[in-house]
């Protein structure tokens, strides 16, 4: 059981590039979230998903978009990627019956 | 919206006993859950309180007052390996969807 898998687990990017951020997860849940996480700012949420074809935004969603298309899949792309958004990623699927939450082991992305 | 304070550090020795506090403001109030998060790892689930009391898990244990708006996590016969960061978390919403975190807690448990 693989759990959350996030791919890639580094990338370095040019102001003005974009990408997406891979994350899939094989628990069958339905909710799952991506988050930045900053020194001394924690967790914060960029989207959200409730399922297949339903998306919402978080605290954070500037710049990033997503799409949900299947259970399993939940990328996150950066449209024209800037230094701001140079960060550690987390993608996180949740078990609503635990009430526990799932994390990736995260991409570290730079932004020059 | 919500909002969430916690202390930024915590240090105690080992065999000690720690507690770290949260408060939170929020729109409707669904749980409060607590991670850890030890240097470049993923955070992972330490407890959730959806009532009022004490959850007890191990040397762990989690508590909320939903009156106060407030809660803690204890760590008991604190070890080395508890050094890490903690962080307290509500819903986003009635439904789940998504948790928002606090800032964290770094615990740094010297010998």
């Amino acid at each position: 059981n693989a759990g959350v898998t996030q791919t890639p687990k580094f990338q370095v990017l040019k102001t003005g590039q974009s990408m997406t951020l891979q994350c899939a997860q094989d628990m069958n849940h339905e909710y799952m979230s991506w988050y930045r996480q900053d020194p001394g700012m924690g967790l914060r949420l960029i989207h959200y998903s409730v399922g297949a074809g339903i998306t919402d935004q978080g605290e954070v969603p500037n710049g990033y978009n997503v799409s949900r298309s299947t259970t399993e899949d939940f990328p996150l792309r950066l449209l024209s990627a800037a230094p701001s958004q140079t960060s550690v990623y987390f993608c996180a699927s949740r078990d609503t019956a635990k009430n526990i939450q799932y994390f990736g082991a995260g991409t570290r992305l730079s932004v020059l | 919206g919500q909002s969430l304070e916690q202390p930024s550090e915590v240090t105690a020795v080992e065999g000690a006993i720690v507690q770290i506090n949260c408060t939170y403001q929020t729109s409707g109030f669904y749980g409060l859950s607590w991670y850890q998060q030890h240097d470049g790892g993923a955070p992972t689930f330490l407890s959730y309180n959806g009532l009022d009391g004490l959850e007890e898990t191990g040397r762990f244990s989690s508590f909320l007052s939903r009156s106060d708006s407030y809660g803690y996590l204890l760590l008991q016969e604190l070890q080395m390996k508890d050094s890490a960061s903690y962080f307290c978390a509500v819903r986003a919403n009635q439904a789940g969807t998504a948790l928002i975190f606090g800032k964290g807690t770094t615990l740094s448990v010297s010998s």
